[in-house]
């Protein structure tokens, strides 16, 4: 079946460290994806999106990169901040109808002072 | 610009109890969602409205009902709540055309005794 995954379910790391933050996905139809950060308390914040034909998309201090061939997306913050301490997780956009979505469960990024 | 508003921010309600969740949007989306999140899980579509005067039900619609009255807003109900809907609901908006990413409000915790 469909699915959108993360490998880690909680990941720490030191401030000014980069964070790798991965998710797996299985629908090969799917076309575009989106990284959302959740704070404690708040809804899922858009952070950076990807369309099925890059591979690569670069923000402030935040850089997706796609792999279509073993669907697999990750999401790669430079610089790690303590206000980046937040759960991270996917969203698989299937076009078509009303635009189905598959959201992953998300990881948590603890940054370390 | 407030974005998406979720209206309340927490509820208790008994069993068989009903209420109904108020979400506004001023970003003239045509498109709105409601989901539920909870522990362990992703976000899960109860039901969604791709404009004016519709509605369809997602993945999870049971126990629910939905309707948009006017393009900004779109409301939950809960006619006889159950200790199964204690979650936290969020709202969200789109544009609706292929590729565009949905925008959540700040979410309703609701728990149920």
């Amino acid at each position: 079946g469909e699915s959108v995954g993360l490998h880690l379910p909680t990941l720490s790391v030191q401030e000014g460290d980069n964070s790798i933050i991965n998710c797996a996905y299985s629908n090969s139809a799917s076309d575009y994806f989106i990284w959302y950060k959740q704070e404690s308390g708040k809804g899922p914040q858009f952070i950076i999106d990807i369309r099925s034909n890059m591979d690569k998309r670069q923000g402030q201090r935040v850089t997706v990169l796609l792999n279509k061939t073993v669907k697999h997306l990750s999401l790669q913050i430079a610089a790690t901040q303590p206000g980046d301490s937040a759960v991270y997780f996917c969203a698989e956009f299937h076009s078509g109808g009303y635009q189905k979505v598959t959201f992953g469960t998300g990881t948590k990024l603890q940054v370390i002072p | 610009n407030a974005g998406v508003t979720q209206t309340p921010k927490f509820r208790v309600l008994k069993t068989g109890q009903s209420m109904t969740l108020l979400c506004a949007q001023d970003m003239n989306h045509e498109y709105m969602y409601w989901y539920r999140q909870d522990p362990g899980m992703g976000l899960r579509l109860i039901h969604y409205s791709v404009g004016e005067g519709t509605t369809a039900k997602g993945e999870v619609p049971d126990g629910y009902n939905v309707s948009r009255l006017k393009k900004q807003n779109f409301l939950l109900g809960l006619e006889s709540a159950a200790p199964s809907q204690t979650s936290v609901y969020f709202c969200a908006s789109s544009y609706g055309r292929n590729n565009s990413p949905l925008h959540f409000g700040n979410g309703t915790r609701l728990t149920v005794t």
